[in-house]
């Protein structure tokens, strides 16, 4: 079976501008979730995607938002970048056929905002 | 709401010698559990998780956690660490299914540092 993918593996932006990440779920999984995990710290939930709707979102603000498409692969947008979003963004990918089996993650994409 | 809390955010252990990370979590529900390891540069691998059967855990590279209830703690072990186990370990909670709105409440990790 395939594994998470996450493009790109790494990012500088400049504050102010606009990113987006991707992510392909493992075959099979119909919900993603997408985390940041700043340096030194654990990862925070962003928000998930099931069948192509936000169903749960972490406190962050309206600036970042996603996407889900048929094929389960899913965006993370961050618009109006801050310096403070420098952090390694995780996707991750699961099934609600396979209850309790954990999430599968991407190796992430290391995002650099200067 | 849940919580999850790593006591010791570095463990510095000889080789061949025990690892014990240490896990304790708030839940109001029945939880699941895991345990994540991440080497540098690298996203999250899941080593081992709880989902309301066995209570001992068995994992990849020869870990192993237990649930206690009533220490409401998920503790990670290993007989003899092995210098290719250094690196970060997260601990997590999840809600038990309920729909498909779930999501991971992870500890602040722990650092293993393996010493030849």
């Amino acid at each position: 079976e395939t594994g998470v993918t996450q493009s790109p593996t790494h990012l500088i932006k400049t504050r102010g501008q606009q990113v987006t990440l991707r992510c392909s779920s493992q075959s099979g999984h119909n919900t993603v979730s997408w985390y940041q995990q700043a340096l030194g710290q654990g990862p925070q939930f962003i928000f998930q995607y099931y069948r192509e709707e936000e169903n749960g979102r972490g406190n962050f603000p309206p600036r970042f938002s996603g996407l889900q498409f048929p094929n389960y692969s899913s965006e993370l947008n961050v618009n109006a970048l801050e310096l403070d979003d420098s952090a390694l963004y995780l996707c991750a990918s699961s099934s609600d056929r396979d209850r309790g089996r954990g999430y599968t993650f991407g190796s992430g994409t290391r995002l650099t905002v200067v | 709401a849940q919580s999850v809390t790593q006591l010791g955010s570095h463990v510095s252990v000889s080789e061949g010698a025990l690892v014990l990370l240490r896990c304790n979590y708030s839940s109001s529900v029945p939880p699941y559990l895991f345990w994540y390891v991440q080497y540098p540069n690298q996203g999250l691998q899941l080593l081992l998780k709880y989902t309301s059967a066995a209570t001992l855990v068995k994992g990849i590279n020869g870990f192993e956690a237990e649930f206690k209830k009533s220490e409401t703690s998920f503790h990670l072990t290993k007989p003899s660490a092995h210098m290719s186990d250094a690196a970060e370990y997260f601990c997590a909670v999840s809600d038990q299914w309920a729909g498909n709105n779930r999501k991971l409440i992870w500890g602040l990790g722990t650092s293993l540092a393996v010493n030849p």
